[in-house]
Formats: structure tokens, sequence, C-alpha cells
């Protein structure tokens, strides 16, 4: 059974450029979740697709957005980036078949300067 | 709101020692709790879960009983090793905010040889 997996490891932008980071669900998994961590403090929700689609969000602003594709993989996009966009993106999946716990990923370093 | 607090770190142990990481809860409704694990420039691991009034959640040695009359899941492990050195977030999820993840701030655990 595959895990979670993201996909750049790591990352290094400008301010005011756009990215995107990847991540494969864990095998049989229909609900994708991602997560902002600076460095030093817990995770923060950023929101959740399920089914393709948005199923919740944080407080994070509109240039934070999001797909969820049919075969459950996920994108989280980041425009206009700011120095505080610096962190840790953490994808999770999980199955509302399984309980809802969360699989988490190695994460992406994104680093803006 | 829901909300998840821990103890403050570092945690410094020496091998072999008996270790309790407190972790209380602030929920509406009947939340399942986690404990993830963190080491060193990698993702988050679930180490054990609880869904339900008291269950106790293993794993690694690790456990946790989910007390709803103190709203506690306080983690312990008898005799920690170093390999256990990492940071450890207490969660919560509910059904009502469709699984999202309430973190704690985490506790760095130190452990000495």
């Amino acid at each position: 059974e595959t895990g979670v997996t993201q996909s750049p490891t790591h990352l290094i932008k400008t301010r005011g450029q756009q990215v995107t980071l990847r991540c494969s669900s864990q095998s049989g998994h229909n609900t994708v979740s991602w997560y902002q961590q600076a460095l030093g403090q817990g995770p923060q929700f950023i929101f959740q697709y399920y089914r393709e689609e948005e199923n919740g969000r944080g407080n994070f602003p509109p240039r934070f957005s999001g797909l969820q594709f049919p075969n459950y993989s996920s994108e989280l996009n980041v425009n206009a980036l700011e120095l505080d966009d610096s962190a840790l993106y953490l994808c999770a999946s999980s199955s509302s078949h399984q309980g809802n716990t969360q699989y988490f990923g190695p994460g992406t370093r994104l680093t803006v300067l | 709101g829901n909300s998840v607090t821990q103890m403050e770190g570092p945690v410094t142990l020496s091998e072999e020692a008996f270790l309790t990481i407190n972790c209380t809860y602030t929920a509406t409704g009947y939340p399942s709790l986690f404990w993830y694990v963190q080491y060193p420039g990698e993702g988050l691991q679930l180490l054990l879960k609880a869904t339900k009034a008291d269950d106790k959640g293993s794993n690694k040695g690790f456990e946790a009983t989910y007390r709803k009359e103190t709203t506690s899941f306080h983690l312990e492990k008898g005799s920690v090793q170093v390999s256990d050195s990492a940071v450890y977030f207490c969660a919560l999820s509910e059904r009502d905010s469709n699984y999202q993840l309430i973190w704690g701030a985490g506790t760095k655990l130190i452990i000495k040889p």
C-alpha cells in the first residue's frame, strides 16, 4: 500500500511568484487536506477536498487555491507569494469509509525570498 | 470553538524515564483524539488515536486514554529512548467540522542518553 506522497520536496521562490504543490493520496482515500506549518509552530488548516470539491477552508486568503482530481490526487496553488508563505506544506489523505483518520505526506518545504 | 491545549516544552528526560505529556481539549460535540509525532525535518506521523470516551490508544509503547470527564488525552510512555526525541502534537477532529484537525502547539521532547 502506497502512502501519501508530495512533490517537490523543497522549493525556492521569490516574492510575487506563483507556486503549485502536488499530493498523491494514499490508496483508497477520497479526501485530501492541506496544512501550512511555519517553523516551530503547529499546522494550520488551509482547506480540504472531497470528491473534487472544496469541503472546508481555514483562515487563508483566496490566493491559496486548490484542486482535487478524479484519482483523488490534489494540488495546492499559491499566487502572489509573500515572505510569510515560507513554511512546510503538508498534505494529508483520509477516507470517509475508514474513520476519517488523516495520514500525512512528508511535506514540501517552501522558501520565499 | 474547539481547541487543544498541550503542555509547553521542551521536555527533557533521561533515557528510560517515564513520560507524560498533558493534553486537554474543548469541543462542542464528540471528537476523535489523536497524537501525531514529527521527527526533525520530517512530516507528521500518526502515533495513536481514540474515537470515544474511555478508549485507550496505544502504539510503540505510547498510550493515551480518552477521558471525557476531564476532557483530557495525556500521552504516556513507561521508558523513553533517545529515538523518541521529536515534537509531539495532540489534535482533535469532529464530524461537524468535516473532520478538520484542530492542533495543539506541540511539545518538543528531548531524551538524553
